[in-house]
């Protein structure tokens, strides 16, 4: 099975501050069709998950352009590029490429 | 509007069965691949397993720790997936998300405890 590994677990992070979260699979995420199967979601408190971006950098409607995916291969990063209080969750990166697998999760907390 | 409803959660004892249900309105669920994903109390998501369309030849998968105890079945008449879940451990306890693309229902708890 395909292993995600997520860093930081905990990121505390300044309003208006950028900040990054990666995710690197334990193989490439290239699926025999030619598409990188990675996505990424929002958990807030209290509520179901949200995803933000899929196919490595491709954002959900609805979704703030504040939030960018990037990456290839096995290493992939999400970016928030100012954060505000309404980002505050835990974050997932999602392997599709091999049935599924998630990332540990990253906490986001303001300072 | 997608529409995920999660039902039949509830208190079980080890050892026990549930079925789940995740109602399905708002886009042409004989045509989606549909996940089960589950998050213990605290702790992260967890992928449980998928079942593809018929078209796509309905292929099911599980995860590793839940293969040979979970059944993911559907109901493209009814707009239904199912999560059969035998033999239930205190570790199964969880709510349990129906997913389909980018939509999550609100989930289902299951609580396995004697």
């Amino acid at each position: 099975d395909i292993v995600m590994t997520q860093s930081p677990l905990s990121l505390p992070v300044t309003l208006g501050q950028p900040a990054s979260i990666s995710c690197r699979s334990s193989q490439s995420l290239v699926h025999s069709d030619g598409n990188t199967y990675l996505n990424w979601f929002q958990q807030r408190p209290g509520q179901s998950p949200r995803r933000l971006i899929y196919k490595v950098s491709n954002r959900d409607s609805g979704v703030p352009d504040r939030f960018s995916g990037s990456g290839s291969g096995t290493d992939f990063t999400l970016k928030i590029s100012r954060v505000e209080a309404e980002d505050v969750g835990v974050y997932y990166c999602l392997q599709g490429t091999d049935r599924q697998t998630f990332g540990q999760g990253t906490k986001v907390e303001i300072k | 509007e997608v529409r995920l409803v999660e039902s039949g959660g509830g208190l079980v004892k080890p050892g026990g069965s549930l079925r789940l249900s995740c109602a399905a309105s708002g886009f042409s669920f004989s045509g989606a691949w549909m996940s089960w994903v589950r998050q213990a109390p605290g702790k992260g998501l967890q992928w449980v397993g998928r079942i593809k369309s018929k078209i796509d030849g309905g292929t099911i998968d599980y995860a590793a720790p839940v293969k040979g105890r979970f059944i993911i079945s559907r109901d493209d008449s009814k707009n239904t997936l199912y999560l059969q879940i035998n033999s239930l451990k205190t570790e199964d306890t969880a709510v349990y998300y129906c997913t389909v693309g980018r939509d999550w229902g609100q989930g289902t708890l299951v609580t396995v405890s004697a």
